[in-house]
């Protein structure tokens, strides 16, 4: 059974970094996908960008450029996003979610089996 | 504003059916997988469709999904209270290459 468990709660300060880990358990990390989604409060879900630890590809929302490093430790199986530059317009809930790519590819056929498993998510606060 | 456009709430009856539409481009939904996630209030999505029509193991075959053209269908029958959620379509968009979501869906069971 697959889990994703992310870091604990944040609050940053505008104009500072945050980084948010996604560590996996079960499976096999270098099978997977990882992908991030932020919900700000009473929002929709937003996708911020995509990373295929095992072929080195990422992919960012452009809303993002420049702001976002989306990285994966397959040594540790952990996913991490960091995005600096904070605003309060970044406030929100941040969720790390699996794309399998065992028997597909996901570079080819991205979201087949769409996002199958979530993390718990990770509350991150911007104010001054 | 979201890629794709999804009602902002639909309501039924329970043990009534209904439907929540997801309409995109053929950049989008019209060459690419179409996901659906349930988000039950204060927790984490969950995949309840992927591919347009298949359910991971675990859903139940009340909820089901369709695809034509540019626009995707989820529909829930036997309504429960506790399918009151938000539902929120996905999928890839190839000119932009990013993923992309409906801006949700809020399902009230009268």
């Amino acid at each position: 059974q697959v889990q994703l468990v992310q870091s604990g709660a944040e609050v940053k300060k505008p104009g500072s970094s945050v980084k948010v880990s996604c560590k996996a358990s079960g499976g096999t990390f270098r099978t997977y996908g990882i992908s991030w989604v932020r919900q700000a409060p009473g929002q929709g879900l937003e996708w911020m960008g995509r990373i295929i630890p095992t072929l080195g590809i990422a992919n960012n929302a452009q809303k993002f450029q420049g702001r976002v490093t989306i990285t994966a430790d397959k040594s540790t199986s952990t996913g991490y996003m960091e995005l600096s530059s904070l605003r309060s317009e970044d406030t929100a809930v941040y969720y790390c979610a699996r794309e399998d790519c065992s028997t597909i590819s996901c570079q080819y056929y991205p979201y087949y089996y769409g996002m199958d498993v979530w993390g718990q998510g990770t509350t991150v606060t911007v104010s001054s | 504003q979201s890629v794709l456009t999804q009602p902002p709430s639909v309501s039924a009856a329970p043990g009534q059916k209904v439907t929540i539409s997801c309409s995109g481009s053929s950049s989008n939904i019209g060459n690419n997988y179409v996901s659906w996630y349930q988000q039950l209030p204060g927790t984490a999505p969950k995949l309840l469709i992927y591919d347009s029509n298949k359910r991971p193991s675990g859903i139940p075959d009340r909820f089901s999904g369709s695809k034509s053209a540019t626009s995707a269908t989820l529909g829930i029958t036997g309504l429960q209270t506790g399918d009151e959620a938000d539902y929120y379509c996905g999928t890839w968009d190839s000119s932009l290459s990013a993923g992309v979501f409906g801006g949700g869906t809020k399902l009230t069971v009268l």
